[in-house]
């Protein structure tokens, strides 16, 4: 069975602040990760995605995840917040182990303050 | 341009009304999901179709009832909801395979009154 675990439903940040965006994901055998964000009155988008061939991972709009499975972690980060990176961000996983079916987290709100 | 379009963006019915919600993909994917997103709680998997399976959540109520007459078009049937039906409804499509992502449309906003 595999789970997620997004810490934090709100996170806050200055603009041009670093924004750290923690995942913890539960999985018995090799995951694939995912991000994606949501701006409002959108649906969800890929910013990102883990498939085992770089434990970095570079997304679209400046965003970057590390793999790290000694911590069993996906977080996702940006050196410098945008006003426009508000928004709500959700991490998925998917493995081998079961059904095809993606499993997401609660989702973590990004606020950016001027 | 997201690849996959929901009609229609917006849906107020009446408790007593059928209505439809309506999705189709360009993507030539061949899996298809019904996702309900509600303030303040997780985003919740309704439905899934694909070429060999079709998975439901066993806690939704029957007055949701899925149709998927090929593998790109993936219509929602609403009848008799309640206000707590309320809600963004969200279709995805994706390759059924585990390092795919999901592709989503933008959702039709519903509120039931």
């Amino acid at each position: 069975a595999q789970s997620v675990t997004q810490l934090g439903s709100h996170v806050s940040v200055s603009e041009g602040a670093l924004v750290l965006l923690r995942c913890n994901y539960s999985s018995s055998v090799p995951p694939y990760l995912f991000w994606y964000v949501q701006y409002p009155n959108q649906g969800l988008q890929l910013l990102l995605k883990y498939t085992s061939a770089a434990t970095l991972v570079k997304g679209i709009n400046g965003f970057e995840a590390e793999f790290k499975k000694s911590e069993t972690s996906f977080h996702l980060t940006k050196p410098s917040a945008h006003m426009s990176d508000a928004a709500e961000y959700f991490c998925a996983v998917s493995d081998t182990g079961g059904s095809y079916i993606p499993t997401f987290g609660r989702g973590t709100s990004l606020i950016v303050h001027p | 341009e997201t690849g996959v379009t929901q009609t229609p963006r917006h849906l107020v019915m009446g408790m007593t009304n059928k209505k439809s919600l309506k999705c189709e993909q360009h993507l030539g994917h061949n899996a298809m999901y019904w996702y309900k997103q509600s303030a303040k709680k997780p985003l919740e998997l309704m439905f899934v179709y694909s070429l060999e399976e079709r998975v439901e959540n066993n806690s939704v109520p029957s007055r949701f009832s899925p149709e998927c007459p090929n593998s790109s078009h993936l219509f929602l049937h609403l009848h008799t909801l309640q206000p707590e039906d309320s809600a963004l409804y969200l279709c995805a499509s994706r390759e059924r395979a585990y390092n795919s992502p999901l592709h989503f449309g933008n959702g039709t906003r519903l509120t039931v009154t």
